[in-house]
């Protein structure tokens, strides 16, 4: 099956400090991908809809201004987590679907702790 | 809107017992369905899929799932659960823009 890595898969930073978090399509090109979070023992929350070579879109509630989304190549994604807040600690997925309208797959997630 | 409800939010069985995970969901559109399953501290794994054709979609582990549109329901079974089974797992909605809508999550805990 394809292939979606997500990097780094756990990181510490401080509050206030911004967090990148990386999405790659290893096998296959996607022109789109998703980026949810996941808090514990919860369900997944598409979070936004990130769109290689234009802006992403995002879902109703998420501040697009804390989330920065970059889509700027075909195989990758970045979530951008600015002046991160303890309530911004998370487990953030990303996904991507090889061809429109099949199953999706999903990175292994990043645990961000922010302390 | 879709919205997918998981009424079980805990599954305790013992090894070897069937179990049936259950999964309902609400569309004013045709939909594609999933079960995807998630292990600690992990991303999600593609259990089963329906898109069309047979209602009755089968996974290579054991698992099964009906989709029923009388009922608006995509439970998940299996006849005779392992330990290894034990995970989370989640169904969901795509209208076909590839966006998915999740259940909650029913955690299946399997007891020796």
């Amino acid at each position: 099956g394809a292939v979606v890595s997500q990097h780094p898969s756990w990181v510490i930073c401080k509050s206030g400090t911004s967090v990148k978090i990386e999405c790659r399509s290893l096998d296959f090109q996607a022109t789109t991908m998703f980026w949810y979070r996941q808090f514990p023992k919860q369900s997944l929350m598409l979070m936004a809809t990130s769109n290689e070579g234009s802006k992403a879109t995002y879902e109703q509630g998420v501040e697009k201004d804390k989330f920065l989304i970059n889509h700027a190549s075909l195989t990758l994604s970045t979530l951008t987590v600015t002046s991160a807040h303890p309530e911004d600690s998370s487990f953030y997925i990303c996904s991507a679907n090889p061809q429109v309208n099949t199953e999706a797959f999903f990175g292994q997630g990043t645990r961000l702790t922010v302390v | 809107a879709q919205s997918v409800t998981q009424l079980d939010s805990q599954v305790p069985v013992f090894e070897e017992a069937p179990v049936e995970l259950r999964c309902n969901y609400s569309s004013s559109v045709s939909v594609y369905l999933f079960w995807y399953v998630q292990y600690p501290n992990q991303g999600l794994q593609l259990l089963l899929k329906y898109l069309s054709g047979s209602t009755l979609v089968e996974s290579i582990n054991g698992f099964e799932a009906e989709f029923n549109k009388s009922q608006t329901s995509f439970h998940l079974r299996k006849p005779s659960v392992h330990i290894s089974d034990t995970a989370e797992y989640f169904c969901a909605v795509s209208d076909h823009t590839d966006k998915l809508i999740f259940g909650t999550g029913t955690r299946l805990q399997v007891f020796p």
